[in-house]
């Protein structure tokens, strides 16, 4: 069946590294993609989108791009900071939603 | 300011009092659905409304119920609430079938 497999946490990084969060789905349709970031103590907020293969997402220096041939959609970071300190969700949407588990993610001073 | 507001934003309860959640939202979205939030088992839903009058059945829809008489509004409704549905809740909305989804603040109930 439909499914979002993302890599399980925590993942842990000193600010300034360089960060990739797999997510590879498995899906029967063309659906959009979704990264979804989690604060402390907040509701799911969207990061970035694509909707075709190709697409690339990008918000707050965060990037995926919707590989169709691999069935990925990784998030990556060039240079993370203390604030990027949430829980990062993966999500694709055709007639269903479905998100993966998330991952927390720690950066640290 | 468009949003999603969930009340209360904490809730405890004991086993068996009947209780409801509310949810609104102010962007005219067609679409709305209700999630819990567990540890290790992600997001999962509960159910979901294409429109006014239509719901269906999510994931884990056991113990709960839901209705949609207005487009804005989609409360959660525990009619004998136990314990394992002690979790923390979210109510999300999106304008159609592709878009992205705008989520609430989330709900964190306790039954004792």
């Amino acid at each position: 069946g439909d499914s979002v497999t993302q890599m399980e946490g925590p993942v842990t990084l000193s600010e300034e590294a360089f960060l990739t969060i797999n997510c590879t789905y498995t899906a029967t349709g063309y659906p959009s993609l979704f990264w979804y970031v989690q604060y402390p103590g907040e509701g799911l907020q969207l990061l970035l989108k694509a909707t075709k293969a190709d697409d690339k997402g990008s918000n707050k220096g965060f990037e995926a791009t919707y590989r169709k041939e691999t069935t990925s959609f990784h998030l990556e970071k060039g240079s993370v900071q203390v604030s990027d300190s949430a829980v990062y969700f993966c999500a694709f949407r055709d007639d269903k939603i479905i998100f993966g588990k998330g991952t927390r993610l720690h950066i640290l001073p | 300011e468009a949003q999603v507001t969930q009340n209360p934003r904490y809730l405890i309860t004991v086993t068996g009092k009947k209780l409801t959640v509310t949810c609104s939202q102010n962007m005219n979205h067609e679409y709305m659905s209700w999630y819990r939030q567990d540890p290790g088992l992600g997001l999962r839903q509960i159910y979901y409304s294409m429109n006014v009058e239509v719901t269906d059945k999510g994931d884990v829809p056991e113990g709960y119920k839901v209705s949609r008489k207005e487009k804005r509004n989609f409360p959660l409704i525990l009619e004998s609430p136990s314990p394992n549905q002690t979790s923390l809740y979210f109510c999300a909305s999106s304008f159609e079938g592709s878009s992205p989804l705008h989520f609430g603040n989330g709900t964190r109930l306790t039954v004792t």
